[in-house]
């Protein structure tokens, strides 16, 4: 069985640009939660969806940040007009069935702003 | 508002030794506390989780006792390898969060001189 995957392990974009981060859950798993680390940082949760829908988003910044989980194809993290404070590493994690089950978390994506 | 601190930041220790990381939150209203591993530049393993119920698990060389009332938590390895050396993360998942959201420490960053 496969992990969580996510892609690309590495971004790097100059200050403005857009990124797109992407997150395949666990097969079968229909929760999906962000979490950013950021540089000297523990992870802090950001976003909990469930399929096509937003969950809790109590953790994302309220601007320029948005994420989306639709019925077919992987979880987005979208970070439009970076700035080099939004360089972090970028978590997924999936669940089954959410709040009760273990989250399962995968490689992370490592984002640069130049 | 729960928050999740370790102590200490980091560790050196030579091989063979027995060591304890300490994990300490603030809210005793916790569903399980889990330890994650992390390793430089990649993602998280899970390596134990207490239940709100469960004064200890084990897995190993390691051992996790969970005193919910005083709101801490132990992670004992025993015979230290180089191998173990990574950053050692607590998280908790709140009873009264509707969504398992995971709050995190800092991290203990562990290494062990062979």
């Amino acid at each position: 069985n496969a992990g969580v995957m996510q892609n690309p392990r590495h971004l790097v974009r100059r200050r403005g640009q857009e990124a797109r981060l992407r997150c395949s859950p666990v097969k079968g798993h229909s929760h999906v939660y962000w979490y950013r680390q950021l540089p000297e940082e523990g992870l802090k949760f950001m976003v909990y969806l469930q399929k096509e829908n937003i969950i809790d988003e109590s953790g994302m910044p309220k601007e320029r940040f948005s994420a989306e989980f639709p019925k077919e194809g992987p979880s987005i993290l979208r970070i439009q007009q970076v700035v080099r404070g939004d360089s972090a590493a970028y978590f997924c994690a999936s669940s089954p069935t959410g709040f009760t089950d273990t989250q399962y978390f995968g490689p992370g994506t490592r984002l640069t702003v130049l | 508002k729960q928050e999740v601190t370790q102590i200490p930041a980091a560790l050196s220790v030579p091989e063979g030794e027995n060591l304890v990381l300490n994990c300490s939150f603030t809210d005793s209203a916790i569903y399980n506390l889990q330890w994650f591993r992390q390793d430089p530049g990649k993602g998280l393993t899970s390596l134990l989780l207490i239940q709100s119920s469960q004064r200890e698990q084990t897995s190993g060389r390691l051992n996790a006792s969970l005193d919910k009332s005083s709101g801490r938590s132990t992670l004992y390895i025993a015979a230290s390898q180089p191998g173990d050396s990574a950053t050692y993360l607590c998280a908790v998942k709140l009873s009264s969060s509707n969504t398992g959201k995971l709050i995190f420490g800092q991290g203990t960053t562990l290494q062990v001189k062979p």
